[in-house]
């Protein structure tokens, strides 16, 4: 079984402060990570489809670096807002397997 | 371009009935993946189909299964309703497994 862990459980920041949060993950047979945004009543969407081991990604204000050899990714945000309030969701996946294996997510909220 | 469909948005069924989900994949995609997300966890993995085969299941009991369609689209049906199955049931369609794009969802409660 496959188990991903992300911290923290939840997070409340205030407008324009930067943050960061943890996904953990078993190193062995890793083939793809996966970062997903998800605000309430909507479809999650995809952020970052991470795979070398030293992988940034930068999407506007999110960026995410990935390290396979210890398990571990990091998702950050530089000056969020309030539109940034959502759960944020990471799945690794493993080689030869389609399935994405979700952790239980960290919460962010933005206050105005 | 129209995402991932799926209908109906809300059901509530009684214990013991059965029930079907549906899923139409975005454009350009032949692949359908469905999780199962239970209260305060993450989404769970509970099979894929790809050419109108369950190329891959997760631990799920047989009273779910699923079905796709020649032209994609996709189909989850639950038999034996239990409490427990009250969830958000999510399709993902992909094109190469690379990238993953969901609907979202069907909240099912079953009472």
């Amino acid at each position: 079984i496959l188990n991903v862990e992300q911290s923290p459980q939840s997070l409340h920041v205030q407008e324009g402060d930067s943050t960061n949060f943890t996904c953990s993950f078993p190193s062995s047979n890793f083939y793809a990570l996966h970062w997903y945004r998800w605000e309430t009543a909507k479809s999650p969407e995809a952020l970052f489809v991470m795979t070398l081991n030293g992988d940034e990604k930068k999407k506007g204000r999110i960026s995410a670096t990935l390290n396979t050899k210890e398990g571990y990714s990091y998702l950050y945000i530089k000056g969020s807002q309030p539109e940034d309030s959502a759960t944020y969701l990471c799945a690794p996946t493993q080689g030869g397997s389609e399935k994405l294996v979700f952790g239980k997510g960290t919460k962010l909220t933005v206050n105005p | 371009d129209a995402g991932v469909t799926q209908s109906p948005t809300h059901l509530i069924k009684t214990r013991g009935q059965q029930v079907t989900l549906r899923c139409s994949p975005k454009s350009g995609h032949d692949t359908v993946s469905w999780y199962q997300q239970a209260l305060g966890q993450g989404p769970q993995f509970i099979f894929q189909y790809y050419e109108e085969e369950e190329r891959q299941r997760g631990n799920f009991p047989d009273r779910f299964s699923g079905h796709q369609y020649p032209n994609y689209s996709s189909e989850l049906n639950v038999n034996a309703l239990l409490l427990g199955d009250s969830a958000l049931y999510l399709c993902a369609s992909s094109w190469d497994n690379y990238g993953y794009t969901f609907g979202s969802g069907t909240r099912l409660t079953v009472v």
